[in-house]
């Protein structure tokens, strides 16, 4: 059974420019998450989706970033635009339900010069 | 402040050693996870400890949660050099998991 899937894996990007991630979740799990992991630091939750539904976006700095999951399958998180700040490995995980086990993609590292 | 406090954040130690990464707060938790991620990879789920004073072994990673339920260790006997990655705990509120920083560990062959 394939995992998450993420793309692209790396992304380099002038500050200002926009930046999109993809993420597909493991097939039939209906709760996506995005996180973002600083260098040295553990993942922080971005936004959580239920089906398509954006459940909790609290931690979401809705000035620069959105999100989307519109079939409530694959989604995408966008940058716009993006601050040299934004450098970091942004994860996706899926779940079957919000107390199961979060699977991990491989993440996207994105590098902001 | 950290929700939860791991040390040391880096560990470097030469094939067949031992090592021990500890995870801890002030806070009391219902349960606790261990995570490895490894380069270039998502966090993976280790172990879930659940019970204060519960010690879980998997293969030869033995994972001990505090009786205070408060703290948490990992210790690997006889490292490998693919025991080398990023070790997370985290502690889940509902669905919000919340990670630590996390220990660094190189295992030099």
């Amino acid at each position: 059974e394939a995992g998450v899937v993420q793309s692209p894996r790396y992304k380099i990007i002038e500050k200002k420019q926009p930046v999109a991630f993809w993420c597909n979740p493991i097939s039939g799990h209906n709760t996506l998450y995005w996180y973002l992991q600083n260098l040295g630091q553990g993942p922080e939750l971005l936004i959580r989706y239920e089906n398509e539904e954006a459940v909790d976006d609290s931690q979401l700095p809705k000035d620069r970033f959105s999100a989307e999951r519109l079939k409530g399958v694959d989604s995408t998180l966008k940058i716009q635009p993006a601050e040299l700040g934004d450098s970091a490995v942004y994860l996706c995980a899926s779940s079957l339900g919000t107390i199961n086990e979060q699977f991990f993609g491989p993440g996207t590292r994105l590098t902001v010069l | 402040t950290q929700l939860l406090e791991q040390s040391p954040q880096f560990l470097s130690i030469q094939e067949g050693e031992n090592l021990t990464v500890y995870c801890n707060s002030s806070s009391v938790f219902s349960s606790l996870q261990w995570y490895r991620q490894e380069p270039g990879e998502g966090p993976v789920l280790l172990v879930t400890v659940v019970t204060g004073g519960e010690v879980k072994k998997l293969k030869r990673l033995t994972f001990q949660f505090g009786d205070a339920r408060k703290d948490s260790s990992l210790h690997i006997t006889a490292a490998q050099t693919g025991d080398t990655g990023l070790y997370l705990c985290a502690v889940r509120n509902d669905y919000k998991l919340s990670f630590g920083a996390g220990t660094t560990v190189t295992v030099r062959a």
